[in-house]
């Protein structure tokens, strides 16, 4: 098992460009997860899944978009690419556990992350 | 809404002594608490979580964790820290809408 899969590594864009960053997870995993980190700020939640054909945002997430057609493919997407932008990008995934209407949350399952730069 | 406060930015010790790294907590509910750790140009590694079983949650290398309700603490330790624990630590809390929400990090510097 290859585990959480993301591409590119690195990634120097324009301001104004286009870009789509891809996760993919080998886990059959429900969740998935995109996250920015930037110094100082730990890690912030951009936009999340619970299921295929789901997406909901999270803290941070304008000036993004996230499909999730498959349930093993989660797309983080940058339409009009800006400094601000700049930063490492994880994605992850997860599963729940427990049942009977209450779950509890597994650990998360990190790719390596890509390194963006927008000029 | 669930949150949580790294309480230090930076923590330097001394080879052979304790480590302390802070967390508190806000949620409305009983949390899923989580440490990971990131060693310099690495990924994110769990380091040992709760989710309301016992208070004392023991983890990998040596670290663990006391949850605290009265407190809304999560505090991590080690009672004796090694240079391979330099790295940067996030406390993190999960919401039952499988959100994981991540504190600021907290640096440790081990200092030989």
């Amino acid at each position: 098992n290859a585990g959480v899969t993301q591409t590119p590594k690195f990634r120097v864009l324009k301001t104004g460009q286009s870009m789509t960053l891809l996760c993919a997870q080998d886990m059959n995993h429900e969740y998935m997860y995109w996250y920015r980190q930037d110094p100082g700020m730990g890690l912030r939640l951009i936009h999340y899944s619970v299921g295929e054909g789901t997406t909901a945002k999270g803290e941070v997430p304008d000036g993004y978009n996230v499909s999730r057609l498959k349930k093993q493919n989660f797309l983080l997407g940058l339409e009009s690419a800006a400094p601000s932008q700049t930063s490492v990008y994880f994605c992850a995934s997860s599963y729940p556990e427990g049942g009977g209407g209450w779950t509890t949350n597994e650990k998360l399952f990190f790719g390596s992350g890509t390194q963006l730069s927008v000029l | 809404a669930q949150s949580v406060t790294q309480l230090d930015s930076h923590v330097s010790v001394s080879e052979g002594t304790p480590v302390l790294l802070r967390c508190n907590y806000s949620s409305s509910y009983s949390p899923s608490l989580f440490w990971y750790v990131q060693h310099p140009n690495k990924g994110l590694q769990l380091l040992l979580k709760y989710t309301s079983a016992a208070t004392l949650v023991k983890g990998i290398n040596g670290f663990e964790a006391e949850f605290k309700k009265s407190e809304t603490s999560f505090h991590l330790t080690k009672p004796s820290a090694h240079m391979s624990d330099a790295a940067e630590y996030f406390c993190v809390v999960a919401t039952t809408g499988n959100q994981f929400y991540f504190g600021t990090g907290t640096s440790l510097t081990v200092i030989p």
